[in-house]
Protein backbone atom coordinates (compact mmCIF):
# COMPACT_ATOMS: atom_id res chain seq x y z
CA UNK A 1 0.00 0.00 0.00
CA UNK A 2 1.44 3.66 -0.99
CA UNK A 3 1.84 5.77 1.90
CA UNK A 4 2.34 9.58 2.33
CA UNK A 5 4.25 10.63 4.99
CA UNK A 6 4.70 14.82 5.78
CA UNK A 7 7.15 15.03 8.83
CA UNK A 8 6.50 18.87 9.71
CA UNK A 9 2.68 19.09 11.35
CA UNK A 10 3.14 23.19 11.78
CA UNK A 11 5.40 25.45 10.01
CA UNK A 12 5.94 29.42 10.33
CA UNK A 13 7.63 31.39 7.91
CA UNK A 14 8.27 35.81 7.16
CA UNK A 15 6.38 37.16 4.85
CA UNK A 16 8.81 38.07 1.87
CA UNK A 17 11.10 34.87 2.93
CA UNK A 18 11.23 31.03 1.23
CA UNK A 19 9.58 28.08 3.18
CA UNK A 20 10.52 24.38 2.27
CA UNK A 21 7.53 21.91 3.02
CA UNK A 22 9.02 18.12 3.37
CA UNK A 23 7.49 15.17 1.69
CA UNK A 24 7.97 11.59 1.45
CA UNK A 25 5.81 8.49 0.17
CA UNK A 26 6.21 5.04 -0.40
CA UNK A 27 5.10 2.85 -3.30
CA UNK A 28 6.72 -0.16 -5.38
CA UNK A 29 5.35 1.96 -8.54
CA UNK A 30 7.55 3.07 -11.20
CA UNK A 31 4.91 5.24 -13.06
CA UNK A 32 2.53 7.47 -10.60
CA UNK A 33 1.65 11.63 -9.82
CA UNK A 34 2.66 13.71 -6.97
CA UNK A 35 0.47 16.81 -6.29
CA UNK A 36 0.86 19.14 -3.59
CA UNK A 37 -3.28 20.33 -2.52
CA UNK A 38 -3.61 23.62 -0.65
CA UNK A 39 -6.73 24.23 1.94
CA UNK A 40 -7.06 27.89 3.45
CA UNK A 41 -9.20 27.86 6.29
CA UNK A 42 -13.03 27.40 5.81
CA UNK A 43 -11.77 27.93 2.24
CA UNK A 44 -11.57 25.45 -0.86
CA UNK A 45 -8.90 23.13 -1.31
CA UNK A 46 -7.01 23.76 -4.49
CA UNK A 47 -3.89 22.26 -6.86
CA UNK A 48 -0.78 24.18 -6.24
CA UNK A 49 1.31 21.81 -7.92
CA UNK A 50 1.60 18.67 -9.87
CA UNK A 51 4.82 16.44 -11.10
CA UNK A 52 4.48 13.43 -13.26
CA UNK A 53 7.21 10.54 -11.85
CA UNK A 54 8.38 9.77 -15.07
CA UNK A 55 9.53 13.66 -16.16
CA UNK A 56 12.96 14.52 -14.61
CA UNK A 57 12.38 18.29 -14.80
CA UNK A 58 10.87 19.78 -11.10
CA UNK A 59 7.67 20.93 -11.74
CA UNK A 60 6.86 24.77 -11.35
CA UNK A 61 4.26 27.38 -10.78
CA UNK A 62 5.05 30.77 -10.36
CA UNK A 63 6.34 31.01 -6.96
CA UNK A 64 6.14 27.46 -5.91
CA UNK A 65 8.25 24.61 -6.90
CA UNK A 66 9.11 21.61 -6.51
CA UNK A 67 12.44 19.01 -5.61
CA UNK A 68 11.28 15.86 -6.90
CA UNK A 69 13.80 13.05 -5.77
CA UNK A 70 12.82 9.77 -7.28
CA UNK A 71 15.52 7.81 -6.08
CA UNK A 72 14.90 9.24 -2.50
CA UNK A 73 10.82 9.28 -2.77
CA UNK A 74 11.38 12.50 -1.60
CA UNK A 75 8.52 15.26 -2.94
CA UNK A 76 9.10 18.74 -1.07
CA UNK A 77 7.42 21.90 -2.11
CA UNK A 78 9.60 25.49 -2.02
CA UNK A 79 7.70 29.07 -1.45
CA UNK A 80 9.21 31.92 -2.42
CA UNK A 81 8.59 35.24 -1.35
CA UNK A 82 5.83 33.80 1.34
CA UNK A 83 2.40 36.25 0.94
CA UNK A 84 -0.27 36.23 3.71
CA UNK A 85 -2.62 34.57 1.46
CA UNK A 86 -0.34 31.37 1.32
CA UNK A 87 -1.29 30.77 5.18
CA UNK A 88 -2.92 27.55 5.00
CA UNK A 89 -2.69 23.65 5.12
CA UNK A 90 -0.50 22.07 2.50
CA UNK A 91 -1.19 18.04 1.46
CA UNK A 92 0.94 16.41 -0.57
CA UNK A 93 -0.61 13.50 -2.04
CA UNK A 94 0.19 10.55 -4.37
CA UNK A 95 -1.70 8.85 -7.22
CA UNK A 96 -0.85 5.67 -9.08
CA UNK A 97 -1.09 5.85 -13.21
CA UNK A 98 -1.32 2.05 -13.44
CA UNK A 99 -4.03 -0.52 -12.26
CA UNK A 100 -7.45 0.25 -11.69
CA UNK A 101 -7.59 2.00 -8.24
CA UNK A 102 -6.41 5.58 -8.92
CA UNK A 103 -7.13 6.61 -5.68
CA UNK A 104 -5.30 10.19 -4.34
CA UNK A 105 -3.42 9.18 -1.25
CA UNK A 106 -3.04 12.43 1.45
CA UNK A 107 -0.18 12.59 4.01
CA UNK A 108 -1.04 14.19 7.19
CA UNK A 109 -0.58 18.01 6.10
CA UNK A 110 1.33 20.69 7.01
CA UNK A 111 -0.05 24.03 8.81
CA UNK A 112 1.76 26.70 7.63
CA UNK A 113 1.50 30.15 9.04
CA UNK A 114 2.84 33.26 7.54
CA UNK A 115 3.81 35.83 9.56
CA UNK A 116 3.78 40.05 8.64
CA UNK B 1 -14.64 30.93 -8.11
CA UNK B 2 -15.73 27.57 -7.07
CA UNK B 3 -16.43 25.63 -10.04
CA UNK B 4 -17.45 22.47 -7.49
CA UNK B 5 -20.59 23.71 -6.32
CA UNK B 6 -21.80 22.12 -2.83
CA UNK B 7 -24.81 22.88 -0.75
CA UNK B 8 -26.07 22.89 1.98
CA UNK B 9 -22.66 24.62 3.81
CA UNK B 10 -23.47 24.28 6.85
CA UNK B 11 -26.37 21.22 8.12
CA UNK B 12 -27.34 20.53 11.92
CA UNK B 13 -29.06 17.34 12.11
CA UNK B 14 -30.40 14.93 14.70
CA UNK B 15 -29.14 11.45 14.67
CA UNK B 16 -33.42 10.41 13.74
CA UNK B 17 -33.29 12.72 10.62
CA UNK B 18 -32.97 12.49 6.95
CA UNK B 19 -30.98 14.92 4.92
CA UNK B 20 -29.13 15.43 1.80
CA UNK B 21 -25.90 16.66 0.45
CA UNK B 22 -25.96 18.18 -2.82
CA UNK B 23 -23.00 18.73 -4.92
CA UNK B 24 -22.69 20.25 -8.55
CA UNK B 25 -20.84 20.87 -11.58
CA UNK B 26 -20.64 21.89 -15.15
CA UNK B 27 -16.88 21.48 -16.16
CA UNK B 28 -17.83 18.57 -17.75
CA UNK B 29 -16.06 15.96 -15.55
CA UNK B 30 -17.10 12.23 -15.57
CA UNK B 31 -15.72 11.61 -12.37
CA UNK B 32 -17.10 12.68 -8.61
CA UNK B 33 -16.17 12.32 -5.15
CA UNK B 34 -17.11 12.38 -1.92
CA UNK B 35 -14.94 12.58 0.77
CA UNK B 36 -14.82 13.06 4.69
CA UNK B 37 -12.70 15.21 6.34
CA UNK B 38 -12.42 15.83 10.26
CA UNK B 39 -10.49 19.22 11.61
CA UNK B 40 -6.89 19.53 10.67
CA UNK B 41 -7.00 15.86 9.14
CA UNK B 42 -6.62 14.91 5.40
CA UNK B 43 -9.39 14.05 3.30
CA UNK B 44 -10.91 10.54 3.34
CA UNK B 45 -12.41 8.71 0.08
CA UNK B 46 -15.51 7.44 1.00
CA UNK B 47 -17.37 7.03 -2.71
CA UNK B 48 -16.01 7.37 -6.42
CA UNK B 49 -18.95 7.98 -9.31
CA UNK B 50 -17.48 7.28 -12.90
CA UNK B 51 -19.55 7.42 -15.75
CA UNK B 52 -22.63 7.88 -13.34
CA UNK B 53 -21.88 4.86 -11.73
CA UNK B 54 -20.37 3.91 -8.19
CA UNK B 55 -17.03 2.47 -8.48
CA UNK B 56 -15.79 2.95 -5.35
CA UNK B 57 -17.33 2.54 -2.10
CA UNK B 58 -14.79 2.76 0.56
CA UNK B 59 -16.40 0.51 3.14
CA UNK B 60 -18.88 3.23 3.99
CA UNK B 61 -21.43 3.04 6.34
CA UNK B 62 -25.09 2.32 4.91
CA UNK B 63 -26.55 5.51 6.52
CA UNK B 64 -24.69 7.18 3.59
CA UNK B 65 -26.26 6.76 0.10
CA UNK B 66 -24.76 8.19 -2.62
CA UNK B 67 -26.32 9.09 -5.71
CA UNK B 68 -25.34 10.16 -9.18
CA UNK B 69 -28.79 11.52 -10.78
CA UNK B 70 -26.47 12.79 -13.83
CA UNK B 71 -23.00 13.62 -14.84
CA UNK B 72 -23.70 16.92 -13.83
CA UNK B 73 -24.94 16.25 -9.64
CA UNK B 74 -23.75 13.98 -6.94
CA UNK B 75 -26.06 13.57 -3.94
CA UNK B 76 -25.22 12.21 -0.41
CA UNK B 77 -28.26 10.89 1.01
CA UNK B 78 -27.80 11.05 5.53
CA UNK B 79 -30.24 8.71 7.90
CA UNK B 80 -29.75 7.97 11.05
CA UNK B 81 -26.28 9.55 11.46
CA UNK B 82 -24.23 9.27 14.59
CA UNK B 83 -22.18 12.03 16.21
CA UNK B 84 -18.66 10.32 15.03
CA UNK B 85 -19.96 11.13 11.64
CA UNK B 86 -19.77 15.55 12.34
CA UNK B 87 -16.60 16.71 9.77
CA UNK B 88 -16.77 18.42 6.78
CA UNK B 89 -17.92 16.60 3.59
CA UNK B 90 -16.15 17.50 0.27
CA UNK B 91 -17.30 16.74 -3.07
CA UNK B 92 -14.93 16.39 -5.78
CA UNK B 93 -14.27 15.97 -9.77
CA UNK B 94 -12.28 15.44 -12.32
CA UNK B 95 -11.91 15.05 -16.05
CA UNK B 96 -12.39 10.38 -15.84
CA UNK B 97 -11.18 8.23 -12.87
CA UNK B 98 -9.00 6.30 -15.24
CA UNK B 99 -7.12 9.85 -15.87
CA UNK B 100 -4.79 9.94 -12.98
CA UNK B 101 -2.85 12.72 -14.05
CA UNK B 102 -5.61 14.85 -14.28
CA UNK B 103 -5.84 17.14 -10.93
CA UNK B 104 -9.13 16.69 -8.83
CA UNK B 105 -11.19 19.91 -7.99
CA UNK B 106 -13.10 20.23 -4.81
CA UNK B 107 -16.19 22.37 -3.53
CA UNK B 108 -16.34 24.53 -0.43
CA UNK B 109 -17.20 21.40 1.83
CA UNK B 110 -20.71 20.98 3.77
CA UNK B 111 -20.18 21.12 7.24
CA UNK B 112 -22.29 18.61 8.80
CA UNK B 113 -22.93 18.73 12.64
CA UNK B 114 -24.83 16.11 14.42
CA UNK B 115 -26.73 16.58 17.44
Amino acid sequence: AQTVTQSQPEMSVQEAETVTLSCTYDTSESDYYLFWYKQPPSRQMILVIRQEAYKQQNATENRFSVNFQKAAKSFSLKISDSQLGDAAMYFCAYRPSGGSNYKLTFGKGTLLTVNP
Amino acid sequence: DTEVTQTPKHLVMGMTNKKSLKCEQHMGHRAMYWYKQKAKKPPELMFVYSYEKLSINESVPSRFSPECPNSSLLNLHLHALQPEDSALYLCASSQEWGLPGQPQHFGDGTRLSIL
